[in-house]
């Protein structure tokens, strides 16, 4: 079975705070994606990766930067959290070619105080 | 880029019955369609897809139908349980790409 698991399921920061989540993924897999949930927005894309050290904006990038050192690993940065930063973050995963099934972790939720 | 609407938002039916929930993309140039359901507090999982060349498909009580040429399609649930309650999600691919476009996601809610 494809395992992604995700560093926390509760986080609370202050605002201005730095942020960290991880995202780990034992499949192999080569894409890595981290998405923000919120009601009645659906799934947004926030970066993804394809490769190790590869990195392309998705459709809501600002706030955000992402690392990824290693394939199996994929880090979401928050560099001064913010209140508006509060939400769900799902990690996801997939490998290349025409599979396309992306496996997801089971989130984060993130408060900003 | 490719957009991907999806509706209703919101689809409450009566155990049993039958719901449908549709999605529109804009891209001619997508191939690939799953739909993925997230249960309450769990992370959303590919139920069923479909892919450009096949109009429809089917597996026990689901099934999604493909329109290319009205760049539509839709999810149908038949003969309803409790367990189908859950947020579902369509999405849609570009050929060549590596990056699902989701839709905006149905709350739907089986009433007993």
């Amino acid at each position: 079975d494809v395992k992604v698991t995700q560093s926390s399921r509760y986080l609370v920061k202050r605002t201005g705070e730095k942020v960290f989540l991880e995202c780990v993924q034992d499949m192999d897999h080569e894409n890595m994606f981290w998405y923000r949930q919120d009601p009645g927005l659906g799934l947004r894309l926030i970066y993804f990766s394809y490769d190790v050290k590869m990195k392309e904006k998705g459709d809501i990038p600002e706030g955000y930067s992402v690392s990824r050192e290693k394939k199996e690993r994929f880090s979401l940065i928050l560099e001064s959290a913010s209140t508006n930063q509060t939400s769900m973050y799902l990690c996801a995963s997939s490998s290349h070619g025409t599979s396309y099934e992306q496996y997801f972790g089971p989130g984060t939720r993130l408060t900003v105080t | 880029g490719e957009n991907v609407e999806q509706h209703p938002s919101t689809l409450s039916v009566q155990e049993g019955d039958s719901a449908v929930i549709k999605c529109t993309y804009s891209d001619s140039a997508s191939n690939y369609f799953p739909w993925y359901k997230q249960e309450l507090g769990k992370r959303p999982q590919l139920i069923i897809d479909i892919r450009s060349n096949v109009g429809e498909k089917k597996d026990q009580r689901i099934a999604v139908t493909l329109n290319k040429t009205a760049k539509h399609f839709s999810l149908h649930i038949t003969e309803t349980q409790p367990e189908d309650s859950a947020v579902y999600f369509c999405a849609a691919i570009i050929q060549g790409a590596q990056k699902l476009v989701f839709g905006q996601g149905t709350r739907l809610t089986i009433n007993p």
